[in-house]
């Protein structure tokens, strides 16, 4: 198993551009989400997926989009890129919840937006 | 809002020797994981071990273990014997237990260990 995977690794944006950040897993995980780590902080949940064609939204959505199509890909979308979301982006797995089950991280992605 | 609380920036230690990790949170619920993650400097995201809340015992996992006290909302991992791969980030982390499936994360402890 290839576990989570996480493409591109790094990425530099102009301000205003729009992106879409792939996280694939083969692990048949029903629950995936999307997290940022800003410098020196820890992850905040953008948004998660509890099942195909389901998302809701985390602590942080505001200026991403994602979708759920199939049970193995979960990408985020960034529209009209802004210097704040300059940050390291994570995406993860779950069989279930987290607690009963354990999250399992990609590699990261690193996005800088100037 | 809950909130998760790590105090200790940076901390150093010994190799062999044993640290505590401190972590503090704030909850008005009762039901509710604990964790505490690794990432290493290679930045992937490792569990390291995980508490219920409604079970006193404290949860260990080889050389780590915690010290759960649910009255003062007080999660600290211990590592015993320090080993060099042990350097990282350590991530404090609570999850509701009735809740939507979000997790909120401390800013984390730097651990150094010294050779």
């Amino acid at each position: 198993n290839a576990g989570v995977t996480q493409t591109p690794k790094f990425r530099i944006l102009k301000i205003g551009q729009s992106m879409t950040l792939q996280c694939t897993q083969d692990m048949n995980h029903n629950y995936m989400y999307w997290y940022r780590q800003d410098p020196g902080m820890g992850l905040k949940l953008i948004y998660y997926s509890v099942g195909a064609g389901i998302t809701d939204k985390g602590e942080v959505p505001n200026g991403y989009n994602v979708s759920r199509s199939t049970t193995e890909d979960f990408p985020l979308r960034l529209e009209l890129a802004a210097p704040s979301q300059t940050s390291v982006y994570f995406c993860a797995s779950s069989p279930g919840q987290v607690g009963l089950y354990e999250q399992y991280f990609g590699p990261g992605t690193r996005l800088t937006v100037t | 809002a809950q909130t998760v609380t790590q105090s200790q920036p940076e901390m150093s230690v010994q190799e062999a020797e044993t640290v505590t990790l401190s972590c503090t949170y704030d909850t008005s619920e009762s039901d509710y994981y604990l964790f505490w993650y690794k990432q290493p400097p290679s930045r992937q995201m490792i569990l390291v071990i995980r508490q219920e809340a409604y079970k006193q015992q404290n949860a260990t996992e080889n050389r780590f273990s915690v010290n759960f006290q649910k009255a003062a909302k007080s999660f600290s991992l211990k590592i015993s014997d320090s080993q060099l791969g042990d350097a990282a980030m350590y991530f404090c982390a609570y999850r509701s237990r009735n809740r939507d499936d979000k997790i909120i994360f401390g800013k984390g402890t730097r651990l150094h260990i010294l050779p």
